[in-house]
């Protein structure tokens, strides 16, 4: 799990705010995914890229943008988070698309 | 659209006894697919997948699954069970022309000493 790296772990935040949650790989992947989980419903995608120039929407990317800023960063955020919007959030990377998945140690979002 | 079950939410074993975790998947094209562990307070390791070959898989920690066809299964099994495994466990499939995986929604584990 030290190969990928979340930052913050924990945040708590007030509605209408804006938040980055920051990813970094040393891996040297390609591709890079941000997940919500929440309980009950396992993971989510939100955001997925395929190299910097190559990013795409997931299952629930409505309220969340990302930018990957080099092939080991890729971050999420949260334009004006909403109470809604509090989950466990992961960073996974892999090799190529038929490869497993490895995933940071996650972010805890709490928005009040 | 690809879609991945897990049926039971809570699965509880006595130590030393075998386990199974049970995960069925709806593709329609090949599957390949993947159990993770999720230990609390981390994110997702990989156990083991499928992709092509033979059925049953061996993975990390002693894990296999195997993988049937007509049934579209891929149970998680183990032989015999610790305490350490207790955690929580997601099913995941991708077909061979998607672009992404697919999570179940988790199955947890608590094995009794």
């Amino acid at each position: 799990d030290a190969d990928v790296t979340q930052t913050p772990r924990n945040r708590i935040t007030k509605t209408g705010k804006r938040i980055m949650l920051e990813c970094s790989q040393t891996k040297g992947h390609d591709r890079m995914y941000w997940y919500r989980q929440d309980p009950g419903l396992g993971l989510r995608l939100i955001y997925y890229s395929f190299d910097v120039k190559d990013i795409n929407k997931g299952e629930i990317s409505d309220g969340y943008s990302v930018s990957r800023q080099a092939q080991a960063k890729f971050s999420l955020s949260l334009e004006s988070a909403i109470p809604n919007q509090t989950a466990l959030y992961f960073c996974a990377t892999s090799m190529t698309s038929y490869n497993e998945q490895f995933f940071g140690p996650g972010t805890r979002l709490t928005v009040l | 659209a690809q879609s991945v079950a897990q049926p039971e939410d809570q699965v509880n074993v006595a130590e030393g006894n075998p386990l199974t975790v049970k995960c069925t998947y709806s593709v329609s094209g090949n599957p390949y697919l993947f159990w993770y562990v999720q230990y609390p307070n981390r994110g997702l390791q990989f156990l083991l997948k499928y992709i092509t070959g033979d059925n049953l898989v061996k993975g990390s920690y002693g894990f296999e699954a195997e993988f049937n066809k007509s049934q579209t299964s891929f149970h998680l099994k183990k032989p015999s069970a610790l305490v350490s495994d207790s955690a929580l466990y997601f099913c995941a499939v991708r077909v061979s022309y998607g672009q992404n995986f697919v999570f179940g929604p988790g199955t947890r584990l608590s094995v009794l000493p």
